[in-house]
């Protein structure tokens, strides 16, 4: 199995610019989770999906932040207009299901920055 | 959320064991303890995890302390790939936000050859 996939791996932007977010889960599992990471913050949950449908977006910073998963295998996390505060690395991660012990595989990141 | 306490570094010479401790002095009857790991660049990995009982898997071995308010991740012959920010996250079975993992600052584990 390939692994969750991100892409891009890295993005440089303008303030303002629109920016969008991709992750492909592993095959089969049935939750998706996006985070993002930063020095001052650590590892944020931003919003977690079960089944193709959002379950908790009580992390999504503000409007300027939304997700997507119009199918099993495909999920984007799009802001619009982007900020220079919004400069992290936002990883994607997935699960079989959402029981207690379901372990969450990692994508490798994308690294933003918002100039 | 109950919250857990580890030392911010440790340091270790290669090929030889590390104990991880991580206080959870709140934490209830039905929460998992679970450990993950994220190495440089990269995305955090599974390590393992457990309830109350001392649990073994291939990357590490588990220890968890009669009382549970604390536990102790155990590896034991650190390789230099070992090196790593280590988290240990609780996980409470009975509520709605059980999907959630949820991140403190972790371990830093640094292995010296």
């Amino acid at each position: 199995d390939a692994g969750v996939i991100q892409s891009p791996r890295h993005e440089v932007t303008e303030m303002g610019q629109e920016v969008t977010l991709r992750c492909k889960p592993i095959s089969g599992h049935n939750s998706l989770f996006w985070y993002r990471q930063t020095m001052m913050r650590g590892l944020e949950l931003l919003i977690y999906f079960n089944n193709n449908v959002p379950i908790d977006d009580s992390g999504m910073p503000e409007d300027r932040f939304s997700a997507k998963m119009p199918n099993a295998s495909f999920s984007t996390l799009k802001i619009q207009p982007s900020e220079p505060r919004d400069s992290a690395v936002y990883f994607c991660a997935s699960a079989q299901g959402y029981i207690i012990t379901d372990t969450q595989y990692f994508g490798p990141g994308t690294r933003l920055t918002v100039l | 959320d109950a919250k857990t306490t580890q030392p911010n570094s440790m340091e270790s010479n290669e090929e030889e064991p590390v104990h991880l401790p991580c206080n959870h002095s709140t934490i209830s009857g039905t929460d998992y303890i679970h450990w993950y790991r994220q190495l440089p660049s990269q995305g955090p990995e599974y390590v393992i995890h457990g309830l109350t009982s001392n649990v073994n898997n291939r990357m590490a071995s588990l220890a968890i302390a009669e009382d549970r308010k604390s536990s102790t991740l155990i590896l034991h012959r650190a390789t230099l790939r070992d090196a790593a920010v280590y988290y240990c996250i609780l996980r409470d079975v009975g509520r709605d936000s059980n999907y959630q993992l949820i991140w403190g600052a972790g371990t830093k584990l640094i292995i010296k050859p």
